[in-house]
């Protein structure tokens, strides 16, 4: 069984520009959870998307967003880049609704602002 | 506001010793708690898991401890190998709810 799947491996975008990470889910997982690990932090909750709506959002600017599509695949948008963000983008899946569902996780995009 | 914590960055074990983990937690309504692994260039792998209602759960080398008065979870391995070198993360959510990650522990287990 394929696992989660994540694309690009690695971005390099410049301060002001838009980046946009794409996460496909193990087959049969409504629920697709984003995360950010910066330097020195542990993994900052991002969204959570579950059949297509945002069910969930941790303590980011708006400037973060993203979507679900109708095959579960989900995209991250982020605009006008700052410095800050970058950082390892983690998508997770999981069978059901959060709570007491395994995340899986995918392999993570790197994202590099310069 | 992290509501986990990992207090030790980092921890070294000798092979075939017992490695003990630790995390804390401040939110008293989170009700599943979870461990994760990650080696470098990888994501996290789910490891173990306990809910609020148990104390102890065990899988293999792995037992996870929880003393919900003390806000304490802990991960034991046992006996450690040099496989089980990673970082490991402790993460916690109350049901329906995403994950709140600690900032891990990197573990070292040397022959």
């Amino acid at each position: 069984e394929a696992g989660v799947t994540q694309s690009p491996t690695h971005l390099i975008k410049t301060r002001g520009q838009q980046a946009t990470l794409r996460c496909s889910p193990i087959s049969g997982h409504t629920s697709v959870y984003w995360y950010q690990q910066a330097l020195g932090l542990g993994l900052q909750f991002l969204l959570w998307y579950d059949e297509g709506e945002e069910r969930n959002r941790g303590n980011f600017p708006p400037r973060f967003s993203g979507r679900q599509f109708p095959n579960y695949s989900s995209e991250l948008n982020v605009n006008a880049l700052e410095l800050e963000d970058s950082a390892l983008y983690l998508c997770a899946s999981s069978p059901g609704k959060g709570g007491t569902d395994t995340q899986y996780f995918g392999p993570g995009t790197r994202l590099t602002v310069l | 506001d992290q509501q986990v914590k990992q207090n030790s960055p980092s921890l070294s074990v000798q092979e075939g010793r017992i490695s003990i983990l630790n995390c804390d937690y401040t939110n008293s309504m989170f009700d599943y708690f979870l461990w994760y692994k990650k080696y470098p260039a990888e994501g996290p792998t789910f490891l173990i898991s306990i809910s609020s209602i148990k104390d102890k759960n065990e899988d293999g080398r792995f037992t996870v401890f929880l003393n919900k008065s003390a806000k304490h979870l802990s991960l034991h391995i046992v006996p450690s190998q040099p496989g089980d070198s990673a970082v490991y993360f402790c993460a916690a959510t109350n049901s329906g709810y995403a994950l709140n990650f600690g900032k891990g522990t990197s573990l070292l287990v040397t022959p």
